[in-house]
């Protein structure tokens, strides 16, 4: 089975911190996502990388960066965190292979509930 | 990117079969249809893929008519167990790299 790991469960930060939010994942999938949830407003995809090093924009990626030096390995970077980034945050992976990176089901961690204070 | 649309909630009882729809008006010719269900406190996991006519597994059959523009999923007789949200997502095969937008998901929940 694949397991994506998101390194904490739980994070309280204060307002202005540097947070960083790790996700690791063991199939060897191309492609990782970020997604933020919260009530009302579903997933929404914050960014996504389909290679090392590659990083695309999602759809609320002000705020945020990323890095994908490893390919098991994707971090989401709050550079100076602020009240309304209090969510929770997801990790995603799923693989290319021949059928291309939209149409593979993700596979999410159980997510990150951040706290900014 | 399809956009998709779904009820926000539905209540049903413990046995009865649920359909959930999604719509999906512009999905493209290379798109899949995907539903995914969450628990609290945790990640979506993946349910069924399908795309287009009927696909059934050990959870839920997923119904695609011919012109694709809607999709649903049944869940047979369902339990206490099966409250959750259910999220459909429009995405395709192949093609350039493109973002993966969920809607907002149809929260179920089962009653006694």
């Amino acid at each position: 089975d694949v397991k994506v790991t998101q390194s904490s469960r739980y994070l309280v930060k204060r307002t202005g911190e540097k947070v960083f939010l790790e996700c690791v994942q063991d199939m060897d999938h191309e492609n990782m996502f970020w997604y933020r949830q919260d009530p009302g407003l579903g997933l929404r995809l914050i960014y996504f990388s389909y290679d090392v090093k590659m990083k695309e924009k999602g759809d609320i990626p002000e705020g945020y960066s990323v890095s994908r030096e490893k390919k098991e390995r994707f971090s989401l970077i709050l550079e100076s965190a602020s009240t309304n980034q209090t969510s929770m945050y997801l990790c995603a992976s799923s693989p290319s292979g021949g059928t291309g990176m939209r149409g593979s089901p993700l596979h999410f961690g159980n997510g990150t509930r951040l706290t900014v204070t | 990117l399809a956009k998709t649309t779904q009820p926000i909630s539905m209540d049903s009882y413990e046995g009865q079969e649920v359909n959930i729809t999604c719509s999906h008006n512009n999905i493209a010719t290379n798109d899949y249809i995907t539903w995914y269900q969450q628990f609290p406190s945790q990640g979506p996991r993946f349910i069924i893929q399908g795309y287009k006519t009927k696909v059934t597994n050990e959870v839920a059959s997923l119904f695609i008519p011919a012109d694709r523009k809607s999709s649903t999923l049944s869940l047979p007789r369902v339990s206490l167990s099966d409250t959750a949200v259910y999220y459909c997502l429009v995405a395709g095969y192949g093609g350039s790299q493109g973002n993966l937008i969920f809607g907002k998901g149809t929260k179920l929940s089962v009653k006694p």
